[in-house]
């Protein structure tokens, strides 16, 4: 199975800042990756597919790049509505992985 | 628009059966692939399988192979996740997501999940 790690796992930061999470894939997954914002007790939600394509009706704040086994995901002005969990997904093979996810807190 | 509603909570004694269902309405594929995916209290995201009911294709993950069985009833548009064999640690909210037709293993839509407990 293809092991998927953020960094960091949570994150403290204010209204207006820029954050950046990184995911790692254990092997190269090409652009394989998909990154999901999840409110708590809500499904998750897909931010960014194919490692820097925005989802249609995601605010423009969200990007990310990378590719082979390195990534980042990046929110350039951290809005009120953005705290939550953020996981990276690799869609490349099967099993389909999840990162553990980032918890992203109000300072 | 598409919409996955799901069933609702259910509560099973370790051992038992549940079968967890998940309505697809909208859009304007009559194929169309769906994906499970669990949650623990607290845990992260676990990918069970899928299941392409147009042509009943089924993919497990080996972890759960032999305890997991997807079905679908194509005319109402509707899938099944059945979990066999509970134990505790089965316990967690179940999602059904849809695959974005263009892009495998993609979930553009999701279900708004069904919590299952597990307890004696």
């Amino acid at each position: 199975d293809i092991q998927m790690t953020q960094s960091p796992s949570s994150l403290s930061a204010s209204v207006g800042d820029r954050v950046t999470i990184t995911c790692r894939a254990s092997q190269s997954i090409s652009s394989y990756l998909n990154w999901y914002q999840q409110i708590p007790g809500k499904a998750p939600k897909l931010l960014i597919y194919a490692a820097s394509t925005l989802q249609s009706g995601v605010p423009s704040r969200f990007s990310g790049s990378g590719s082979g086994t390195d990534f980042t995901f990046t929110i350039s002005s951290l809005q009120p509505e953005d705290f939550a969990t953020y996981y990276c997904q690799q869609s490349f093979r099967t099993p389909v992985t999840f990162g553990q996810g980032t918890r992203l807190e109000i300072k | 628009q598409v919409q996955l509603v799901q069933s609702g909570t259910e509560v099973r004694k370790p051992g038992s059966s549940v079968k967890v269902s998940c309505k697809a309405s909208g859009g304007t594929s009559n194929t169309y692939t769906l994906n499970w995916v669990r949650q623990a209290p607290g845990q992260g995201l676990e990918w069970m399988g899928r299941i392409i009911p147009k042509f009943d294709i089924k993919n497990y993950a080996q972890k759960f192979r032999g305890r997991v069985t997807f079905t679908a009833d194509e005319s109402a548009r509707t899938a099944y996740m059945e979990l066999s064999s509970l134990r505790s640690e089965d316990a967690a909210v179940y999602f059904c997501a849809r695959e974005e037709p263009q892009y495998d293993f993609l979930f553009d839509y999701w279900g708004q999940g069904t919590l299952v407990s597990v307890s004696s």
